[in-house]
Parts: C-alpha cells; sequence; structure tokens
C-alpha cells in the first residue's frame, strides 16, 4: 500500500519556466490538499478538492493552478516560475469526516532559480 | 495573529525525560485538533488526534482545554528516536486545517 505518492521528489527550475507536480493516493480518500512549507512557517494550504473533478483555493493560491480529473491524482501546476515559489510541497488526502486526519506524501523539494 | 501558536524550541531533553508541550489556537469554533511529528526534511506524520476527554497512546499523552484553547501533549520516558519537531493542527472544518510552526525536540544520551 503505497499511500501518497509525490513525483518529483527534487526539481530545480528557472525563472518562467511551468511545471507539473503529481500527487497520487490509494486510499480512496475524497478530499486532497497541495500546501507549501517555508523555513520558520507552519504549512500553508495552496489549493485543495473536495471530490473528482472539484478544486478550490487555498490561502496562498496566488501563481497556481491544480486539476482534479481522476479521484486518486491531484495536480498542482506552476504556469510561470517565480523565486518566491522555491519551497517543499506536501500533497495530503484524507476521508471525509471532521475527525479524518489527513496523510500526507514525502514532499517535493523545488528550487527556482 | 496567527491560527496556531507553537513553542519553537528547541526542547533539550535526556534520555527517560518527560517533556510536555502546549499549543494554543485562535478559533472558538475548532472542531479537531492533532498532533504531527515531522522528522527533518521529511513528510509530517500522524502522531495522534486530540480528543476532549484527553487520550493516550503508549507513552505520549494528549490533552485539550476547550476553555483556554490550547492542547498539549506529554512524552514519557523520552527515546532518542522521539528527536523530531512536533507539529499542532488544529481543524476549523473541511478545507482549514492550520499548522503550528512545531516544536523542536532533542533527546540526548
Amino acid at each position: 500500500n503505497a499511500g501518497v505518492t509525490q513525483t518529483p521528489k527534487f526539481r530545480v527550475l528557472k525563472t518562467g519556466q511551468s511545471m507539473t507536480l503529481l500527487c497520487a493516493q490509494d486510499m480512496n480518500h475524497e478530499y486532497m490538499y497541495w500546501y507549501r512549507q517555508d523555513p520558520g512557517m507552519g504549512l500553508r494550504l495552496i489549493h485543495y478538492s473536495v471530490g473528482e473533478g472539484t478544486t478550490a483555493k487555498g490561502e496562498v493560491p496566488d501563481g497556481y493552478n491544480v486539476s482534479r480529473l481522476k479521484k486518486q491524482n491531484f495536480l498542482l501546476g506552476l504556469e510561470s516560475a517565480a523565486p518566491s515559489q522555491t519551497s517543499v510541497y506536501f500533497c495530503a488526502s484524507r476521508f471525509e469526516g471532521g475527525n479524518q486526519p489527513q496523510h500526507f506524501g514525502d514532499g517535493t523539494r523545488l528550487s527556482i532559480l | 495573529r496567527k491560527e496556531v501558536e507553537q513553542d519553537p524550541g528547541p526542547f533539550n531533553v535526556p534520555e527517560g525525560a518527560t517533556v510536555a508541550f502546549n499549543c494554543t489556537y485562535s478559533n472558538s469554533a475548532s472542531q479537531s485538533f492533532f498532533w504531527y511529528r515531522q522528522d527533518c526534511r521529511k513528510e509530517p506524520k500522524l502522531l495522534m488526534s486530540v480528543y476532549s476527554s484527553g487520550n493516550e497512546d503508549g507513552r505520549f499523552t494528549a490533552q485539550l482545554n476547550r476553555a483556554s484553547q490550547y492542547i498539549s501533549l506529554l512524552i514519557r520516558d523520552s527515546k532518542l528516536s522521539d528527536s523530531a519537531t512536533y507539529l499542532c493542527v488544529v481543524n476549523i472544518d473541511f478545507n482549514k486545517f492550520y499548522f503550528g510552526s512545531g516544536t523542536k525536540l532533542n533527546v540526548k544520551p
């Protein structure tokens, strides 16, 4: 059981380049989330999805887009990467229900030069 | 004001010690609470949920105080392997999970 899998694990981009981060979960979770984590700060929500075909903005959505075409996959896109987007990105998923915890992928370390 | 606040530490304790962390939250509508641990450069991993009546899992005890809006984590008989950063997480509704910046624990031999 793989849980939540993120690809790639590391990436270096030049300013202005685009890329897509993939999150895949095999736990049949309805809800999926993308976070970024920066030094000295808690995880901040970028976008989330409550089911296939639905997405919504989180706390820091600017510069990112997402898609959830299949229930098990949640894609995070950077259309024109900026140095401020250098961060560690975590995907998480969970079942419906108020007390259900999130389960995290092992992260993508992204550097924008 | 931050939604969730934690003492960043570090807490430096010897093996076998008991250590406690607190976490305060600002929104009285918060519904569920969790403690995660995060090892250096790794993903957060669920340590335990926090229930209203308090709960225990082995050496770990979590408490919730809604009146004062804080949760706590107590670790007894600390092990070297407990060294990590502990994240407090508060959930307000299905999409609003607020993470503290974490409390760093170093357990020394």
